[in-house]
């Protein structure tokens, strides 16, 4: 079984500010770990993904990763917030091995101030 | 086609009726997973197909939810004798290989 913990629904930061999404998971096996962002009225993007090697992982917009395996942690994170981060962020998990389903947390909505 | 294409983009029903949503998956895609995504909820697993292997409908909320996937290509979310409940946007996904899924717009449902 695998599951994924996103604490809090709602972050808010400065444009400009460090941002900090937090993402735990559980899984019984070696995992994939993702992280999806969703603009308002839109689908599901690939923001940066962990398989194996590098566990320090950059995505798309400035974004970035890391894998703890001690800490079952996989944060995103960005230097420097901007108007245009303000979505919704998806943590996800998924097992090794053929195709297997995603687990995702409960998504954390981030706005930006100006 | 070059994505995944879901219809219909948007399905407002009477509670008693039975919908159907479709998904057509990229191309040569083997997997397909349905998802649906309630606000405050986040993405819930529904079921998955994977090549001809018997499905994976654990995560179906009741007996009145079914999929199907014909020739291995479009699938099709039934969910019969629909409820408040039910509204919600149902996302489809493909993938072609381990760690890669690409994900439809949706169908946003919505039970009056």
């Amino acid at each position: 079984a695998q599951s994924v913990t996103q604490l809090g629904s709602h972050v808010s930061v400065s444009e400009g500010a460090l941002v900090l999404l937090r993402c735990n998971y559980s899984s019984s096996v070696p995992p994939y770990l993702f992280w999806y962002v969703q603009y308002p009225n839109q689908g599901l993007q690939l923001l940066l993904k962990y398989t194996t090697g590098a566990t320090l992982v950059k995505g798309i917009n400035g974004f970035e990763a890391e894998f703890k395996k001690s800490e079952t942690s996989f944060h995103l994170t960005k230097p420097s917030a901007h108007m245009s981060d303000a979505a919704e962020y998806f943590c996800a998990v998924t097992s090794t091995g053929a195709n297997s389903k995603l687990t995702f947390g409960k998504g954390i909505t981030l706005s930006v101030r100006p | 086609g070059a994505g995944v294409s879901q219809s219909p983009s948007n399905k407002v029903t009477e509670k008693g009726k039975d919908v159907e949503l479709r998904c057509d998956p990229i191309s040569g895609h083997t997997a397909l997973y349905w998802y649906r995504q309630s606000l405050g909820q986040g993405l819930e697993f529904l079921i998955y197909f994977q090549g001809n292997s018997a499905p994976d409908k654990s995560g179906l909320p009741s007996d009145r939810f079914s999929a199907e996937r014909t020739g291995g290509s479009v699938s099709t979310l039934t969910i019969q004798r629909t409820q408040q409940e039910d509204s919600a946007v149902y996302l489809c996904a493909s993938s072609a290989r381990q760690g890669l899924y690409t994900f439809g717009s949706g169908t946003r449902l919505t039970v009056v």
